[in-house]
């Protein structure tokens, strides 16, 4: 199967500064990125989708500009996490896809970023 | 509204004891169902995807049917390595994005 990566596995911040998470595709393109947060022992939540070179698509209830979003190519997006508060520290999971003859492929996700804020 | 829910949310079997975790949704336009096993502290890994109704899929212990309003995940003479939260979703619209279910936590005993 495809494999994503995330870049950092976890990381430790101070409560106002800014963290970025990197997902990767490492072995197709991927035309959209979605970017989910986890909680302790609930379910995968939906925050955005990205697309490659276009304004990310951001779930009702998630703060766009604090939750910064970049596509750059079909390999890599980006989330920083700007002004990062406790309340914000959570599991971080991207997941890619591609869309191939008008269908959507399976979607495979990355590893996840755990993100503490102190 | 679309929604997933999943149960039981937790399960304990023995070692070699077949059991069913069960997918019900509610969604306007299913474009297809998937099926995701993850570990603590990681990502979900994918398992299976469902388009129709009356589809099935294997893979090893695991099988996969779907009907319209549901989705079975059978697991067959289950192994301790296969504990694991096992997550349900649905994909809707055009924009390929998922709704999840609750997941169920599944405990194998040796």
């Amino acid at each position: 199967g495809a494999v994503v990566s995330q870049h950092p596995s976890w990381v430790i911040c101070k409560s106002g500064t800014s963290v970025k998470i990197e997902c990767r595709s490492l072995d197709f393109q991927a035309t959209t990125m979605f970017w989910y947060r986890q909680f302790p022992k609930q379910s995968l939540m939906l925050m955005a989708t990205s697309n490659e070179g276009s304004k990310a698509t951001y779930e009702q209830g998630v703060e766009k500009d604090k939750f910064l979003i970049n596509h750059a190519s079909l390999t890599l997006s980006t989330l920083t996490v700007t002004s990062a508060h406790p309340e914000d520290s959570s599991f971080y999971i991207c997941s890619a896809t591609g869309l191939a003859g008008g269908s959507w492929d399976e979607q495979y996700f990355g590893p996840g970023t755990r993100l503490t804020v102190t | 509204e679309d929604q997933v829910t999943q149960s039981p949310e937790a399960l304990r079997l023995q070692e070699g004891e077949s059991s069913s975790l069960n997918c019900s949704y509610t969604v306007s336009g299913l474009r297809g169902l998937f099926w995701y096993r993850q570990d603590p502290g990681k990502g979900p890994e994918f398992l299976f995807t469902l388009y129709s109704a009356g589809e099935e899929k294997e893979k090893e212990r695991l099988k996969a049917t779907l009907t319209k309003k549901e989705s079975f995940l059978h697991i067959t003479a289950p192994k301790p390595e296969d504990s694991a939260t096992y997550l349900c979703a649905v994909q809707v619209g055009n924009t390929g994005k998922l709704i999840f279910g609750q997941g169920t936590t599944l405990q194998v005993k040796p």
